[in-house]
This record gives structure tokens, C-alpha cells and sequence, in this order.
């Protein structure tokens, strides 16, 4: 199957300094990317989609300039935590949708914990 | 919310026996997606059902949709040690893109020795 690269599996970081998450499709171009945050004991939040080329579609109630995403490239999707927070503090998950393959599943990294002491 | 329903929220078994779950959701869709995740780790995708379809099988696995009711059901047989994880149900809605999912809430799956 697909796969997905997502990097780094966890992150420790202080207070006010930016953390970069980086999602890479290794094995198709992918036109987009999903962005999910997960808290302990609970399901998947979406917090955007990523549109290669485009601006990001954020949900909402996510903050666009606290998540920055960028979709620079078919393989590459970047989310940064900007200035953290201690409750940035959370598990936090990319998947990835090819099109032109009609009903499918999507792939998933295998997330970055982010801790913001 | 955006969130469907799944229940029960924990199931504890022992190995060999059966494992149901069910899960709701709330809009008309073109598939439901079964997923499971591990602790700490990323979601694995198990089965796809389209609306079109009632049942599907995959080795242990077997899914079940209802439109009607707007609710699935995932039924692991023979269960594991192994098959202790979080799975959780997720509906592609036909209002939105196809690829944009709406997960359940999950259900913790312990299958002791």
C-alpha cells in the first residue's frame, strides 16, 4: 500500500518557539493533504486540507496563522505550530488523499506527538 | 458536531471470542471507512464499504451498512491479543468531497490472553 511519511514521531519544545511537521506521500503525487489533531482517548479532529499549489482550507475555529500549512510540492505538506503552547501540546496527524482513484481510503502518517513545555 | 457516534466506547473480550461495534453517522455519504490505530501510532485503514453496498467481508473482518439508519457495524471474529487497538468508524459525506472524512469517537478494543 500507499505510504506516508510523516516526521518527526515526537517533538519536545519550550514555550513561544515554532515547531515544523513534515507529511511526505512516498509513493504517489498527492494533490491533497490532510492535517488532524488528536487529543488522549479521542477521535481525529481535521483541522485542514491541504491543496497543492493553493492556499489551505482550515475548519473551523483553527487558527490559520497559529497552523501555518504549506503544499509546496506533490510529495510534501509542512503544518508549523507557531509561538506554542502549552495546550498545543497534542498528537498530531496527516493523511493523504490520491485522486482519481474514486471511493478509497486515505493513508496516514504515523503522527507526531508535540509536547510544549 | 463533527463527530458521528460510536459505540460501546471500550470493549473488553477475551481471545477467541467475537468483537462488535457500531458506529453512526449523521449525513448522507458515499462510503464508510473502518480504521484502526494503535496506541500512539497513526490510523491503518481496514475496510471500505460504498453506500451501495449492505455487507463486506475481509479475512476476519466483516462490515455492515445500514443507510436507513445511517449507522455500520464492524464485527471481528475469532479476536486476538493482537487485535487490542482503537477503531474508528468514518464517513465520506456526499455534500463534501469525497476524500474529506468525518471519524466516530472510537472504541477502545482490549482482547486479553
Amino acid at each position: 500500500g500507499a505510504v506516508v511519511s510523516q516526521h518527526p514521531s515526537w517533538v519536545i519544545c519550550k514555550s513561544g518557539t515554532s515547531v515544523k511537521i513534515e507529511c511526505r506521500s512516498l509513493d504517489f503525487q498527492a494533490t491533497t493533504m490532510f492535517w488532524y489533531r488528536q487529543f488522549p482517548k479521542q477521535s481525529l479532529m481535521l483541522m485542514a486540507t491541504s491543496n497543492e499549489g493553493s492556499k489551505a482550507t482550515y475548519e473551523q475555529g483553527v487558527e490559520k496563522d497559529k497552523f501555518l500549512i504549506n503544499h509546496a510540492s506533490l510529495t510534501l505538506s509542512t503544518l508549523t505550530v507557531t509561538s506554542a503552547h502549552p495546550e498545543d501540546s497534542s498528537f498530531y496527524i496527516c493523511s493523504v488523499f490520491y485522486s482519481g482513484q474514486g471511493n478509497s481510503p486515505l493513508h496516514f502518517g504515523n503522527g507526531t506527538r508535540l509536547t510544549v513545555t | 458536531s463533527q463527530q458521528g457516534e460510536e459505540d460501546p466506547q471500550a470493549l473488553s473480550i477475551q481471545e477467541g471470542e467475537n468483537a462488535t461495534m457500531n458506529c453512526s453517522y449523521k449525513t448522507s455519504i458515499n462510503n464508510l471507512q473502518w480504521y484502526r490505530q494503535n496506541s500512539g501510532r497513526g490510523l491503518v485503514h481496514l475496510i471500505l464499504i460504498r453506500s451501495n453496498e449492505r455487507e463486506k467481508h475481509s479475512g476476519r473482518l466483516r462490515v455492515t451498512l445500514d443507510t436507513s439508519k445511517k449507522s455500520s457495524s464492524l464485527l471481528i471474529t475469532a479476536s486476538r491479543a493482537a487485535d487490542t487497538a482503537s477503531y474508528f468508524c468514518a464517513s465520506a459525506s456526499q455534500e463534501t468531497s469525497g476524500s474529506r472524512l468525518t471519524f466516530g469517537e472510537g472504541t477502545q478494543l482490549t482482547v486479553n490472553p
